[in-house]
């Protein structure tokens, strides 16, 4: 069985560096084809896709916070992180991580999603 | 990156169809998905591969292909079908993109 949960802080300071931990089981992140991303939603908004990692440890960002974001992995603890930099209220969001799967060059979508974790932005 | 386009609400009796669209250049190029979201709830992926469905995923939920269009069709509404669609797609660099978001109502 897939799962997946996001931890983190539910409250930052405008300026700070948020800091979100994706920590999955079921799967292997080294499992050619598996990847891990990370999807944002602000109160009663879209989603927004923001940055993905794979079994190669290739990582992938969302152009437009390209600058603010870094993904990175860790395969002994089954855990994918995201920072994002100077945090401003309009990133206030439910944080979602998803697993990603990729056969023959061709992605199946984001089949399984965590809870999200609900991250305000206010001093 | 670009853009996908849905409308943002459509209506259906229970019993009907409901057609869902979505919208953006690179359609004809790339995979298209589709997400439903209930209040509160995690998105749940319904349509992979622009008409593949997962297992456990419903037969009354279907998709298809177009030009610069995918749609997302839902046949025989149910009342528990009323939530939130969404579309995505990616671009040939690997960056995703996700659809404003289609909030169906079931009358």
């Amino acid at each position: 069985q897939v799962t997946l949960r996001e931890s983190g802080p539910a409250l930052v300071k405008p300026t700070q560096t948020l800091t979100l931990t994706c920590t999955f089981s079921g799967f292997s992140l080294t499992t050619t084809g598996m990847c891990v991303t990370w999807i944002r939603q602000p109160p009663g908004k879209a989603l927004e896709w923001l940055a993905l990692i794979d079994w190669d440890d290739d990582k992938f960002y969302s152009t437009s916070l390209k600058t603010r974001l870094t993904i990175s992995r860790d395969t002994s603890k089954n855990q994918v992180a995201l920072s994002m930099t100077n945090m401003d209220s309009v990133d206030t969001a439910t944080y979602y991580c998803a697993r990603a799967r990729t056969v023959v060059k061709h992605s199946m979508g984001f089949d399984t999603w965590g809870q999200g974790t609900m991250v305000t932005v206010s001093s | 990156s670009y853009e996908l386009t849905q409308p943002p609400s459509v209506s259906v009796s229970p019993g009907q169809t409901a057609r869902i669209t979505c919208s953006g250049d690179s359609l004809p190029k790339q995979y298209s998905y589709w997400y439903q979201q209930k209040p509160g709830q995690a998105p749940v992926l319904v349509i992979y591969k622009d008409t593949a469905r997962p297992s456990g995923i419903p037969e009354r939920f279907s998709g298809s292909s177009s030009g610069t269009t995918v749609t997302l069709t839902i046949s025989g509404v149910q009342a528990e079908d009323e939530a939130d669609y969404y579309c995505q797609s990616a671009d040939s660099s690997g960056t995703w993109v996700f659809g404003g978001g289609t909030k169906l109502t079931v009358l």
